[in-house]
């Protein structure tokens, strides 16, 4: 099976602009999680996407949104771009979770590194 | 509202000695613990994950890690270094409880591994 993949692996943007990125998750895997990673704060978590819809939302700005499309893609979008925003941008991809059951593994691609000039 | 600790930003180990990763979780409910594993320029790998049955996980690459409730720890452990083990850890723990993903990870520690 293949891996996670995010377009692009590479973004240099300017502040004020925005941006959008990709995740394709494996095969059959119906969540999609969003994590960004910087120096300062470490890996923090965006969002969680389940069958096209927000299931949870970590704590950043309405400048951060995403969706889910029925094929189980995610694209997340960043508007008005800050110097901060300069991170990797993490996907991550579990089968269904259900409360209770056990936890399912998540499978992390390898990043979107974002650049804001 | 769970958080975790890596009590060691960064680690430096001989090849063929011990390697020892201490971290430390913070949970209201039952939670899910994992170590990832991220080498440079590379996305997460999951090396092992504790959920709520044996306290001893195994997991890849000759790692484990024991789950102690007394202790609220987690620490990662292997036998004997690698070169290839050089890279940066992080101690995750999830709410078992709750409907979907929300990982927490701590704030990570970077392996050297000297020759």
């Amino acid at each position: 099976k293949a891996g996670v993949t995010q377009t692009p692996r590479y973004l240099i943007k300017t502040r004020g602009q925005q941006v959008t990125l990709s995740c394709s998750p494996i095969s059959g895997h119906r969540s999609v999680s969003w994590y960004q990673q910087t120096p300062g704060q470490g890996l923090q978590f965006l969002f969680e996407y389940f069958s096209e819809t927000q299931r949870n939302k970590g704590n950043f700005p309405g400048r951060f949104s995403g969706r889910q499309f029925s094929n189980s893609r995610s694209e997340m979008n960043v508007s008005t771009l800050e110097l901060g925003d300069s991170a990797l941008y993490l996907c991550a991809s579990s089968l269904v979770f259900r409360a209770g059951v056990g936890y399912n593994e998540q499978f992390f691609g390898p990043g979107t590194r974002l650049t804001v000039l | 509202a769970q958080s975790v600790t890596q009590l060691d930003s960064h680690v430096s180990v001989s090849e063929g000695t011990p390697v020892l990763l201490r971290c430390n979780y913070s949970s209201s409910y039952s939670p899910s613990l994992f170590w990832y594993v991220q080498h440079p320029n590379k996305g997460l790998q999951l090396l092992l994950k504790y959920t709520s049955a044996a306290t001893l996980v195994k997991g890849i690459n000759g790692f484990e890690a024991e789950f102690k409730k007394s202790e609220t720890s987690f620490h990662l452990t292997k036998p004997s270094a690698h070169m290839s083990d050089a890279a940066e850890y992080f101690c995750v723990v999830s709410d078992q409880r709750a409907a979907g993903n929300k990982l927490t990870f701590g704030g990570g520690t970077r392996v050297l591994v000297k020759p």
